[in-house]
């Protein structure tokens, strides 16, 4: 299959930790990097290669991989960590991309 | 610093094309791969292909064969997505996006296709 599978919806009290998943047969060979959209903007890259940060990306962004399920952990989330998060990795044929429905994550 | 700067937004009618460029700067153009990615409103982050820079070569969805093309002018470190055959499900924000990992992004283009 060359789908990424995200949970629409997450929801998580400030100063919590949220996880977010993203499962696809793709994920066996390939690591996920994860993505960040607010409003009107364009994506952020928060991980990538699985659980590498960018330069700027503050570190209670993390990842990890299990199988055919990828992770993107907010520990001790902000309220303006309040977006969509998208996972993205190859597809099973290792030539093309594809990306995760998305999850929107409520800061409450 | 990287910059991926894009044209700016377009209407077009249905059945026309329509040519989106991303100018890169601030890092060695033939060594990263752009991805084309797009959003219709409302939606989720759809790949639409990659292209390599230095040679030129691509890899499209499945969904857009046939119906994109992708092309770079090393010249002027522009690269550009051509959609063709557009209909109303096409409307949508364009972005580039530099390397595999999608480091930095364009500011996007919103192409809406009306009659």
């Amino acid at each position: 299959s060359s789908e990424l599978t995200q949970d629409p919806a997450v929801s998580v009290a400030l100063g919590q930790t949220v996880r977010i998943t993203c499962q696809g047969d793709s994920l066996r060979s390939y690591y996920a990097s994860w993505y960040q959209q607010k409003p009107g903007q364009a994506p952020v890259l928060v991980i990538y290669l699985q659980n590498n940060r960018p330069s700027g990306i503050p570190d209670r962004f993390s990842g990890s991989s299990s199988g055919n399920t990828a992770s993107l952990t907010i520990a001790g989330a902000q309220a303006e960590d309040e977006a969509v998060y998208y996972c993205n990795s190859r597809d099973i044929s290792g030539n093309h991309w594809v990306f995760g429905g998305g999850t929107k994550v409520t800061v409450l | 610093q990287v910059q991926l700067v894009q044209s700016g937004a377009e209407v077009k009618k249905p059945g026309a094309s329509v040519k989106v460029s991303c100018k890169a700067s601030g890092y060695t153009f033939t060594g990263y791969y752009i991805h084309w990615v797009r959003q219709a409103p409302g939606q989720g982050l759809e790949w639409m292909g990659v292209i390599n820079p230095s040679g030129g070569s691509t890899s499209y969805a499945q969904k857009f064969q046939g119906r994109v093309t992708m092309t770079r002018d090393t010249s002027t470190r522009t690269l550009y997505m051509e959609l063709s055959s557009l209909r109303s499900e096409d409307t949508a924000v364009y972005y580039c996006a530099r390397d595999h990992s999608y480091d930095f992004w364009g500011q996007g283009t919103l192409v809406t296709v009306s009659s």
